[in-house]
């Protein structure tokens, strides 16, 4: 068990739709990143939040957005899906930057048809 | 910029035997290295870190990994396969310092055969 839990742990969208996932971090984890795993591959970073801002980001387009909460939870958002955006979502809590240690959710699993 | 290279994409190996799994790494600057284990359906797992300390890390369930800066490699080892292990495995590198993207390679299946 990492502490870290995501929100739903499948979903079904249509081409088009927008989706929001969700996690809670550890208590006292400032820093919470996302990652897209396609079928296959190892996971991409998506990006970062440190304390509600983001502070650093991968080769997503801007479609794929995120917010970050007082409370130790995260959403995030994709619009307009596309069926390349089929995947396993996973949310990281990092504890603090000199750890580098990420505690994993189980991921949320995003279908597109 | 910094890379990970995973020799293999798949080892299958007998239960009681040995087990190693190939990365390679590239990075500029100091790297923290990590392998992550995830299990079917399951998330990632941290199973050890190299972070400047010790070369030779020891991790949970008997892995080890050792950091050969000549070579730029920081393979997993275990001396004796359960059947538990048969899991994906993955190899990651970060950049010391304040940021903290997780740089993946493609991962390595291990299968554990009775």
């Amino acid at each position: 068990e990492t502490g870290v839990t995501q929100s739903p742990t499948h979903l079904i969208k249509t081409r088009g739709q927008q989706v929001t996932l969700r996690c809670s971090s550890q208590s006292g984890h400032n820093t919470v990143s996302w990652y897209q795993q396609a079928l296959g591959q190892g996971p991409q970073f998506i990006f970062q939040y440190y304390r509600e801002e983001e502070n650093g980001r991968g080769n997503f387009p801007p479609r794929f957005s995120g917010l970050q909460f007082p409370n130790y939870s995260s959403e995030l958002n994709v619009n307009a899906l596309e069926l390349d955006d089929s995947a396993l979502y996973l949310c990281a809590s990092i504890p603090d930057s000199n750890t580098k240690e990420a505690f994993f959710g189980q991921g949320t699993r995003l279908t597109v048809v | 910029a910094q890379s990970v290279t995973q020799l293999d994409s798949h080892v299958s190996v007998s239960e009681g035997t040995p087990v190693l799994l190939r990365c390679n790494y590239s990075s500029s600057y100091s790297p923290s290295l990590f392998w992550y284990v995830q299990h079917p359906n399951k998330g990632l797992q941290l199973l050890l870190k190299y972070t400047s300390a010790a070369t030779l890390v020891k991790g949970i369930n008997g892995f080890e990994a050792e950091f050969k800066k000549s070579e730029t490699s920081f393979h997993l080892t275990k001396p004796s396969a359960h059947m538990s292990d048969a899991a994906e495995y993955f190899c990651v590198v970060t950049l010391s310092g304040g940021y903290n993207k997780l740089i993946f390679g493609a991962g390595t299946r291990l299968a554990v055969h009775p």
